[in-house]
């Protein structure tokens, strides 16, 4: 069974352009979150879909971040524009479907981001 | 202060020796208890579990006193493939939000 997986692994860009970030989750799986690490820090949530819905987006910095999960599959983060504090590593995970859990989240490989 | 401190280390240690880690968790709303394994530039993978009643895995134990909000773990017989970056991790939330609070982890060297 395929894992979490996330495109691109790298992306280096420029203050103030656009990036979009792709997690794909393990099929069936109707939780997905997003999480970040920046350098020296603690990874941190960003935020919960279940299936289509953002179901806890307390963790998402700013409105310069949008997610979104259409159709309730894979999902995009998309910063726009970038600042130099974006640079980190972007972790998708998912899990199985709510129920008496929490069930295991399985992360991705996670995106580095530099923005210079 | 952070919801969930460790000590981030490193612990250098000779293969065979017995490691111990340390957490505090400061939510006491916390409901779930986890450490998970990094290996360098790569993703966080589920250890175990940690039940209060205390569980073992093999040569890992975890321990959990709610009272005191603290978290263990218990590396016996380390071997050079357990070197990583051991995460605390909790989880906060009403139900099922499943959202996991991390510590900044606790790196670990096995050395031959």
């Amino acid at each position: 069974e395929a894992g979490v997986t996330q495109f691109p692994s790298h992306s280096v860009i420029e203050k103030g352009q656009t990036v979009t970030l792709r997690c794909d989750p393990i099929s069936g799986h109707d939780n997905l979150y997003w999480y970040r690490r920046v350098m020296g820090k603690e990874i941190k949530f960003l935020l919960h879909f279940v299936k289509e819905s953002k179901q806890d987006e307390s963790g998402m910095p700013n409105n310069r971040f949008l997610a979104e999960r259409t159709g309730g599959t894979y999902s995009t983060l998309k910063v726009q524009p970038a600042e130099l504090e974006d640079s980190g590593v972007y972790f998708c995970a998912s899990s199985q479907a709510s129920g008496r859990g929490p069930y295991e989240q399985y992360f991705g490989p996670g995106t580095r981001l530099t923005v210079t | 202060r952070k919801e969930v401190e460790q000590d981030p280390g490193p612990f250098n240690v000779p293969e065979g020796a017995t490691v111990a880690f340390n957490c505090t968790y400061s939510n006491s709303a916390s409901q779930s208890f986890f450490w998970y394994r990094q290996d360098c530039r790569k993703e966080p993978k589920l250890l175990m579990s940690v039940y209060s009643s205390g569980n073992e895995d093999g040569r890992f134990t975890a321990q959990l006193n709610r009272a005191s909000q603290y978290i263990s773990l218990l590396i016996r017989d380390s071997k050079l493939s357990d070197s990583a970056t051991y995460l605390c991790v909790v989880n906060r939330g009403s139900g099922n939000t499943g959202k996991l609070i991390f510590g900044q982890g606790t790196t670990l060297q096995v050395k031959p």
